[in-house]
């Protein structure tokens, strides 16, 4: 199975501030990668697809970079209700696997 | 407007079975594949089976292969979860979404979740 890693597990910021979250692959993945939110008590939602690929509907502030084993997903000015878990997919390989979220707090 | 609505959630006993249903609407529900999603009380996503738009091509988690079995009706626009030999470590909410369809090396499968439902909460306990 492809394991997926997700930094940092959980961050604090301020509004306004650049945030970056990484997620690493096991192994070469090409760009087979989606970025998912999920606020507490919903379901997730899609936000970032084939690594760099906004979702339509989605504030551009969101972003997504990476192919083979790094990505990164980036908010350029974050927003209070940006305040969410956040979690990277492969689907480079049966079976898909996410990684281990990363929980995005306001200072 | 894409929906897609779970039920069947509810407690059960360690062993036992469950079957659980995702009423779908608002798109063509035979041209895609429909997933199974589950999240364990604080934890993170995690994938539980696959079947494609006919049908054809059904995977599932080594987690749960041999007990869960995948199945949809595109008459009636529904999927459907049947667990069976249920065990604590089941206990989750589960989640059908909408995938966007990939194949490559004989495999068939979503290659992103685009549409989610609520989910529905299994509860495993004595």
């Amino acid at each position: 199975d492809i394991q997926m890693t997700q930094s940092p597990s959980s961050l604090s910021a301020s509004v306004g501030d650049r945030v970056t979250i990484t997620c690493q692959a096991s192994q070469d993945i090409s760009n087979y990668l989606n970025w998912y939110q999920q606020k507490p008590g919903k379901a997730p939602k899609l936000l970032i697809y084939d690594a760099s690929n906004l979702e339509t509907g989605v504030p551009s502030r969101f972003s997504g970079s990476g192919s083979g084993t790094d990505f990164t997903f980036t908010i350029s000015s974050l927003q209070p209700e940006d305040i969410a878990t956040y979690y990277c997919q492969q689907y480079d390989n049966i079976p898909i696997t996410f990684g281990q979220g990363t929980r995005l707090e306001i200072k | 407007e894409v929906q897609l609505v779970e039920s069947g959630g509810g407690l059960v006993k360690p062993g036992g079975s469950l079957r659980l249903s995702c009423a779908a609407s608002g798109f063509t529900f035979s041209s895609y594949s429909i997933n199974w999603v589950r999240q364990a009380p604080g934890k993170g996503l995690a994938w539980v089976s696959s079947i494609s738009s006919s049908s054809s091509y059904i995977y599932y988690a080594d987690s749960v292969k041999g007990r869960f079995t995948i199945s949809r009706d595109n008459a009636k626009n529904s999927l459907y979860l049947q667990m069976n030999s249920l065990r604590a470590e089941d206990t989750a909410v589960y989640y059908c979404a909408r995938g966007l369809g990939f194949c490559r090396g004989g495999y068939c499968y979503a290659r992103r979740f685009d549409y989610w439902g609520q989910g529905t909460l299994v509860t495993v306990s004595s």
